[in-house]
């Protein structure tokens, strides 16, 4: 079965770090790009960048450059994004999603998340 | 700001048939036939729909149709059911530094 699954809700206090991870079947992950995508409370999707667990090639949205780390195992077939320091305004859901993209040489084009995890739950507050 | 503009709400009767528009520019909507839909219930994890502009995954209803025209794309849902009841979300491939950019979404609501 083709599936990502995501780890546990988090509650952190502002300025803690956290890694949460996304382990995907072996037909899910190998092969294909991972992408993080979150989602604020109430409010809409939002791209966060992507990973090619196979050489580790990442892309980040401008928005997430440098706020965040997306980081791959590709031995264990897992995904992860990372904090070094959390903000209150960094509560939300963050989902994994199996980003399909067509390309080479370093040009890809992405064109469609089709695989999603469950979701993980970050909560930061004082 | 959300990159692709949507209507926040549509509504529509059961059986009847209803359209989503997304609204991009030349950078991405217009220039690649890049586009997805998304369907999310709520409490839910988004559904892919629709991709490559008008193609449908495995399973979905050939109810969920999609085609695109200029910078605009759009999502047709006809012979509405009470479970299409949800928040629709479009995403296209962007030829700017964001790479992947998403509509902000619009409820659905069957009457």
């Amino acid at each position: 079965e083709v599936q990502l699954v995501e780890s546990g809700p988090e509650v952190k206090k502002p300025g803690e770090s956290l890694k949460i991870s996304c382990k995907g079947s072996a037909n899910s992950f190998n092969g294909y790009w991972i992408a993080w995508v979150r989602q604020m409370p109430g409010k809409g999707l939002e791209w966060m960048g992507t990973i090619y667990p196979g050489d580790s090639d990442t892309r980040y949205s401008p928005s997430f450059q440098g706020q965040v780390t997306i980081s791959a195992d590709k031995s264990i077939t897992t995904a992860y994004l990372h904090w070094s320091s959390l903000k209150a305004s960094d509560s939300a859901i963050y989902y994994c999603a199996r980003q399909r993209a067509i390309g080479g040489g370093g040009r890809f084009y992405f064109y469609t998340l089709d695989v999603w995890g469950q979701g993980t739950t970050v909560t930061v507050s004082s | 700001q959300s990159a692709l503009t949507q209507p926040a709400s549509v509504s529509g009767s059961p059986g009847q048939s209803i359209t989503i528009s997304c609204t991009g520019t030349s950078s991405d909507v217009g220039n690649y036939d890049y586009v997805s839909w998304y369907q999310q219930h709520p409490g839910k994890v988004p559904k892919l729909m629709i991709y490559d502009v008008s193609t449908r995954p495995s399973g979905v209803s050939n109810r969920f149709s999609g085609s695109k025209s200029g910078n605009t794309a759009s999502l047709t849902i006809s012979g509405l059911q009470a479970e299409d009841e949800a928040t629709y979300y479009c995403s296209a491939y962007t030829s700017t530094s964001t790479l992947v950019v998403f509509g902000g979404g619009t409820k659905l609501t069957v009457l």
